[in-house]
């Protein structure tokens, strides 16, 4: 069974540059999360999908990020536009439990390392 | 304000012998904790997880132990190997989900063969 996966690997751009991030859960997960994780920190939640509806985005900075999960099945992650504090590795996640579901744990992608010069 | 605190950034620990790395929380209202294991340019992956209404939860080499009174767990790698040697990062949640997790800032485990 395939894992989470996320494309690019790896992303430098110069600040004020647009960027995103492209991520393909496993195969049948309704469940989608978008991390952010900082140098030297845990991975911090930026938003997560049900299907193709965000429930939950308030930790999402909507003043430059927006994300979308058309058809539910894949999404993307976009910065626009960059600054230097969103230097960081952006992870997607995906569960297979439904919402309500006791003792789920979510899969990760390896992420995209973001570097903004 | 750090919920979920891993106070030692790293640990080592020889081949064989046990490896003990500890996470603390302060919000009450956490009921479900897990730990995850992360290698050099891998994403974290799901190692074991514990809920409230258990003090121990085992599987294999790995035991997580939760202590409500003190908001705290510790995990135990017994025995340690060369292999173990990642970045460990608790992670806690409420109502026994995993759909907002808190995680502290990881502990980097080496273990010396």
């Amino acid at each position: 069974e395939a894992g989470v996966v996320q494309s690019p690997r790896y992303k430098i751009i110069e600040k004020k540059q647009p960027v995103a991030f492209w991520c393909n859960p496993i195969s049948g997960h309704n469940t989608l999360y978008w991390y952010r994780q900082n140098l030297g920190q845990g991975p911090e939640l930026l938003i997560r999908y049900e299907n193709e509806e965000a429930v939950d985005d308030s930790q999402l900075p909507k003043d430059r990020f927006s994300a979308e999960r058309l058809k539910g099945v894949d999404s993307t992650l976009k910065i626009q536009p960059a600054e230097l504090g969103d230097s960081a590795v952006y992870l997607c996640a995906s569960s297979p439990y439904p919402p309500g579901g006791f003792d789920e744990k979510l899969f990760f992608g390896s992420g995209t390392q973001l570097s903004v010069l | 304000d750090q919920q979920v605190k891993q106070n030692s950034p790293s640990l080592s620990v020889q081949e064989g012998r046990i490896s003990i790395l500890n996470c603390d929380y302060t919000n009450s209202m956490f009921d479900y904790f897990l730990w995850y294991k992360k290698y050099p340019a891998e994403g974290p992956t799901f190692l074991i997880s514990i809920s409230s209404i258990k003090d121990k939860n085992e599987d294999g080499r790995f035991t997580v132990f939760l202590n409500k009174s003190a908001k705290h767990l510790s995990l135990h790698i017994v025995p340690s190997q060369p292999g173990d040697s990642a970045v460990y990062f608790c992670a806690a949640s409420v109502k026994r989900s995993a759909r907002q997790l808190t995680f502290g800032s990881g502990t980097q485990l080496t273990v010396l063969p």
